[in-house]
């Protein structure tokens, strides 16, 4: 079975500044993991994909995540936050052999301070 | 393509009432999702199709869920004799098998009283 564990339920940086948002997945088979944005009182986005092949994945809006086999994580970066990026993130894993049903982290808030 | 839409956006219910939201996914998206979201917390996994069959239900699912897909496109979702703690945001999405990318409709958001 897989799961996916979000380090820190909110995190907050300064607009400008760095983005990073951890994400840890458990997978007993080559897992499809995905970053998903979610807006206030919208629904879900898909911000970016790993599937196969490179293993550094760029997505919508500048974000972009490396997976890392060896260290089991897929966190989301973003060289310099907006004002615009502040929503819901979440994380998310699925099996990668049978294009499986997507399991969801528990989610990062961020908060970008002006 | 108008992408996933869902119906109802709201639905306001009294405690042991049955409900039943609708989904349309994109059409021929043959896999479609059901999860719930309550706040604070990620989507949860209840169900999932592909075409009219449906492949898995979460364990966790109350017997008192159950859904359908009759003819591989709309699906519906049925809650009976609600609870308190049913109240949520239960979403749809759906996909193309094969394609790994999940398209998400706005939600039915749930309440019951």
């Amino acid at each position: 079975a897989q799961s996916v564990t979000q380090l820190g339920s909110h995190v907050s940086v300064s607009e400008g500044a760095l983005v990073l948002l951890r994400c840890n997945y458990s997978s007993s088979v080559p897992p499809y993991l995905f970053w998903y944005v979610q807006y206030p009182n919208q629904g879900l986005q898909l911000l970016l994909k790993y599937t196969t092949g490179a293993t550094l994945v760029k997505g919508i809006n500048g974000f972009e995540a490396e997976f890392k086999k060896s260290e089991t994580s897929f966190h989301l970066t973003k060289p310099s936050a907006h004002m615009s990026d502040a929503a819901e993130y979440f994380c998310a894993v699925s099996d990668g052999n049978r294009d499986d049903k997507i399991i969801f982290g528990k989610g990062t808030r961020l908060h970008i301070l002006p | 393509d108008t992408g996933v839409s869902q119906d109802p956006r709201h639905k306001i219910t009294k405690r042991g009432q049955n409900v039943t939201f609708r989904c349309d996914p994109i059409s021929e998206h043959n896999r479609l999702y059901w999860y719930r979201q309550t706040l604070g917390q990620g989507p949860e996994f209840l169900t999932y199709f592909q075409n009219e069959a449906q492949l898995e239900k979460s364990r966790l699912l109350s017997d008192r869920f159950s859904a359908e897909r009759p003819k591989g496109s709309f699906s519906t979702l049925e809650i009976q004799r609600t609870e308190q703690g049913d109240s949520a945001m239960y979403l749809c999405a759906s996909s193309l098998l094969g394609n790994a990318e999940a398209f998400f409709g706005q939600g039915t958001r749930l309440t019951v009283v």
